[in-house]
Formats: C-alpha cells, structure tokens, sequence
C-alpha cells in the first residue's frame, strides 16, 4: 500500500513570497490534515478534512494560510505571503474514516525555509 | 484543556538495556493515545496506541507502551535497546468526541553502541 505523498521535499523562499505543497493521501483514506512541525517542537494541527469538507480550521492562520481538497482526494496548501516564522516541516497525514480512534498516517513532510 | 507532556527532552540509554520514554496526558473524558517515532527528513511511523482494554499495549519493532489512568501516564517501553532505535519520539493523545490529536514536544532517544 502506498503511503502518503508530498512534495516538494524542500523549499526556500524570500519572505512575502508566496508558495504551495502538495498532499497525496492514502488511497480511500477519507480524512485528510495538515500539520506545522517547528524545530524542537510537536506537529500543530492546521486543518482537517472530511472528504473534500473542512471539519476543524481553528489553527490556520487565514490571513495568510490557505487550504483547499478538490474531489476529496489531493490537498494543498498555500501561504501568501510567507513570513519568516513560517520556516517550519509541513506534515501532511490521512486516517481511514476521521474517527477518534484512527491511526493518521503521515507523509515525509515539505521542509519550509523563509528568508 | 487538553494536553501531553513529555518531560525529558532527551534519552540515553546504552545497547541492551531497558529504555523508558515518558508521556503524560490532561485530557477531559476518555484518552485515545498513540505514539509517532520520527527519522531524520522523515514524516511519523505509528508505533502503537491505546484505545481501551488491556492497559499494556504492544507495537511495532518491539515497542510496548503501558496506560495508567491514575497517574496519567503513557509511557513507552522496550526491554532492549537497539543502536537504530535512536529516534525522536513523540506521543499523542485525542480525547473522546474533541476532534484534534495534540502532540508532545517530543523525546529524543539516543542508544549508544
């Protein structure tokens, strides 16, 4: 079974830029999220989706972030502009069905550097 | 509130000996807990979780992790350590009907040869 697909793997970009990740989760897998993983701390929850609905978007900074999963499959996420504290591994994770108790599965991460 | 804390920031352990990764919990109603082991440049391996039942839970490459709900406490266990087992580790907890997973800072596990 293949895992979950991101890319890029990496990214550096000038701050006020702006720029994309992409997200491939497990094939049937409904649930879809986004995670922001700062140096020397724990994956922070930015979105969650159902299918192609947002469930829980409590955490992304929408004044810049952006998220969207078209067809409830692919996902990507956007920021515009980026701000040096952006400079974070973007973890992208799928679960079966969202459930409580689901395992999420988690792809490579995109790794962000704003400068 | 909920939360997870895992206290050590960082985990010696030589070759062949036990090693104990610690993980406590603040959650309202019932824990759903897992554990993630994160690889250089790579995303998070499931190791294991607990759900309900039998309080000693067994995972992946020979992981187990025991729940204690009067102390809150989830904490990892292996009864040897192996030089690859150098990871960082993280443990998670979602509590019943709250939808996000919460993660600790994570724990640094270094087995020396």
């Amino acid at each position: 079974e293949a895992g979950v697909a991101q890319s890029p793997r990496y990214k550096i970009i000038e701050k006020r830029q702006s720029v994309a990740f992409w997200c491939n989760p497990i094939s049937g897998h409904a649930t879809l999220y986004w995670y922001q993983q700062i140096l020397g701390q724990g994956p922070k929850l930015l979105i969650q989706f159902q299918n192609n609905g947002v469930v829980d978007d409590s955490q992304l900074p929408k004044d810049r972030f952006s998220a969207e999963r078209l067809k409830g499959v692919d996902s990507t996420l956007k920021i515009q502009p980026a701000k040096l504290e952006d400079s974070a591994v973007y973890l992208c994770a799928s679960s079966s069905k969202g459930y409580y108790t689901d395992t999420q599965y988690f792809g490579p991460g995109t790794r962000l550097t704003v400068l | 509130a909920q939360s997870v804390a895992q206290p050590e920031d960082q985990v010696n352990v030589a070759e062949g000996n036990p090693l104990t990764v610690k993980c406590t919990y603040s959650v309202s109603g019932n824990p759903y807990l897992f554990w993630y082991v994160q690889y250089p440049n790579r995303g998070l391996q499931f190791l294991l979780k607990y759900i309900t039942g039998d309080n000693l839970v067994k995972g992946s490459y020979g992981f187990e992790a025991e729940f204690n709900k009067s102390q809150t406490s989830f904490h990892l266990k292996k009864p040897s350590a192996l030089v690859s087992d150098s990871a960082l580790y993280f443990c998670a907890v979602r509590a019943y009907n709250f939808n996000k997973f919460y993660f600790g800072s994570g724990t640094k596990l270094n087995v020396k040869p």
